[in-house]
């Protein structure tokens, strides 16, 4: 079985700062894992995916996140925040086929300015 | 293109009484998924559907919970009767097949948020 944990129920960084998420998953086989961003009264958008080729995977809007499978994490980190970052973002791991996501509880992200 | 579409975006309605929700996936995507999330939680999948074949409905309380994808296409997830606890947003995804057997990306529509009083 897969499960996935989010070490952070809120993280708080004032704009042009650095973000970091924190996710630290389990699974019984080489996982495929998700960010996914949900925007108030908006659908869930996929950030990036980890599918088992390069560890360092870059998504959309300067998102990028690092497969550690010795930590069984896989952080997201932004070197810069902008005030539409603000969102709430899951980390998500399936089964070997891709069809069975997993959430995480989710961390909400608080923009400063 | 168009996204996945739901509807009605927000419901409140009394316990005991039915509810449905609507959904039309994004064109050509044959599998269709149904998620419940709860306040603080993230979504939890309740059925998955490869045209109109429900292919794991394991995660449905079926008592009280059906669905139903008539010609492959749009869903509709209903409860009857309901109860306080299903108060949570239901969203709807849709996918195309992905490379090597895999499923492609999910995509999601903005959900319904029920209020059951």
């Amino acid at each position: 079985a897969q499960s996935v944990t989010q070490l952070d129920s809120h993280v708080s960084v004032s704009e042009g700062t650095p973000v970091l998420l924190r996710c630290n998953y389990s699974s019984s086989y080489s996982p495929s894992l998700f960010w996914y961003v949900q925007h108030p009264n908006k659908g869930l958008q996929l950030l990036l995916k980890y599918t088992s080729a390069a560890t360092l995977v870059k998504g959309i809007n300067g998102f990028e996140a690092e497969f550690k499978k010795s930590e069984t994490s896989f952080h997201l980190t932004k070197p810069s925040a902008h005030m539409s970052d603000a969102a709430e973002y899951f980390c998500v791991v399936s089964d070997r086929y891709g069809n069975k996501l997993v959430f995480g509880a989710g961390t909400i992200l608080r923009v400063k300015s | 293109e168009a996204g996945v579409v739901q509807s009605p975006r927000y419901k409140i309605i009394e316990k005991k009484q039915p509810v449905a929700f609507w959904c039309n996936p994004i064109s050509g995507h044959n599998t269709l998924y149904w998620y419940r999330q709860n306040l603080g939680q993230g979504p939890e999948l309740l059925i998955r559907y490869e045209n109109e074949e429900a292919v794991d409905d394991s995660q449905l309380p079926k008592d009280r919970f059906s669905a139903e994808r008539l010609k492959g296409v749009d869903s509709t997830l209903k409860i009857q009767p309901a109860e306080l606890g299903d108060s949570a947003v239901y969203l709807c995804a849709s996918s195309s097949p992905g490379p090597s057997g895999r499923y492609g990306e999910q995509f999601f529509g903005p959900g319904t948020r029920l209020t059951v009083l």
